[in-house]
């Protein structure tokens, strides 16, 4: 079936330095990408969505990147601090506009100092 | 914005007994509401959702079963737990109906079943 995967379960990141996470999903039908942050013990915190019209979307210290093409999403963090260490989740819609999201298994990002 | 509640943080229900966690949405009216499960170190895996008063849908066949009987409460109800319902819940909303807009999480249930 398809779905929505990671390419690396755990990212070492300097304290400082740009981190960079990657999502791979193989539904052509999703139009709609959300990344997510979950901190031990708590709900996932939304950080940028981005729809398929678009293939760059900036936030605060955050860049989501969408390649189509290649079916390829990807969440870069410029400056990574401690408080970013997380597991980052992307989520897809598969074309649902309903709001049921598919979720990939997470990429854990440990900061250091 | 929205807020999600959830209760109780932690529960331990023995196997066979009934369950019963409530979310309450604040923020918004008429969401779409959502409850999923996380196993350990894995993603989310959607349960059910509802667009409306009393509109469930379920997504996967399951021990469990969910209501909605008002329009910002949403609830999900076992009358006998199994070993495999332990997981951590998590209730999410998101806005009206038909358009892609991000799903907001509460700080969800750990529900041990022993």
């Amino acid at each position: 079936g398809e779905s929505v995967g990671l390419h690396l379960p755990t990212l070492s990141v300097q304290e400082g330095d740009n981190s960079i996470i990657n999502c791979a999903y193989s539904n052509s039908a999703s139009d709609y990408f959300i990344w997510y942050k979950q901190e031990s013990g708590k709900g996932p915190q939304f950080i940028i969505d981005i729809r398929s019209n678009m293939d760059k979307r900036q936030g605060q210290r955050v860049t989501v990147l969408l390649n189509k093409t290649v079916k390829h999403l990807s969440l870069q963090i410029a400056a990574t601090q401690p408080g970013d260490s997380a597991v980052y989740f992307c989520a897809e819609n598969n074309g649902d506009s309903w709001g049921k999201l598919q979720f990939g298994a997470g990429t854990q990002v440990v900061v250091t100092p | 914005s929205q807020t999600i509640h959830q209760w109780p943080a932690t529960l331990v229900q023995p196997v066979g007994s009934p369950l019963s966690l409530e979310c309450t949405v604040e923020g918004t009216s008429n969401p779409n509401l959502y409850w999923y499960r996380q196993a350990a170190g894995r993603g989310l895996q959607l349960l059910f959702y509802s667009v409306g008063i009393g509109q469930i849908s379920s997504e996967v066949p399951q021990n469990l079963s969910a209501s909605r009987p008002q329009d910002r409460q949403f609830i999900l109800s076992s009358k006998k737990l199994l070993l495999s319902d332990s997981g951590f819940y998590l209730c999410a909303s998101s806005q009206g109906a038909n358009y892609n807009s991000p799903l907001h999480f509460g700080n969800g249930t750990r529900l041990t079943v022993t």
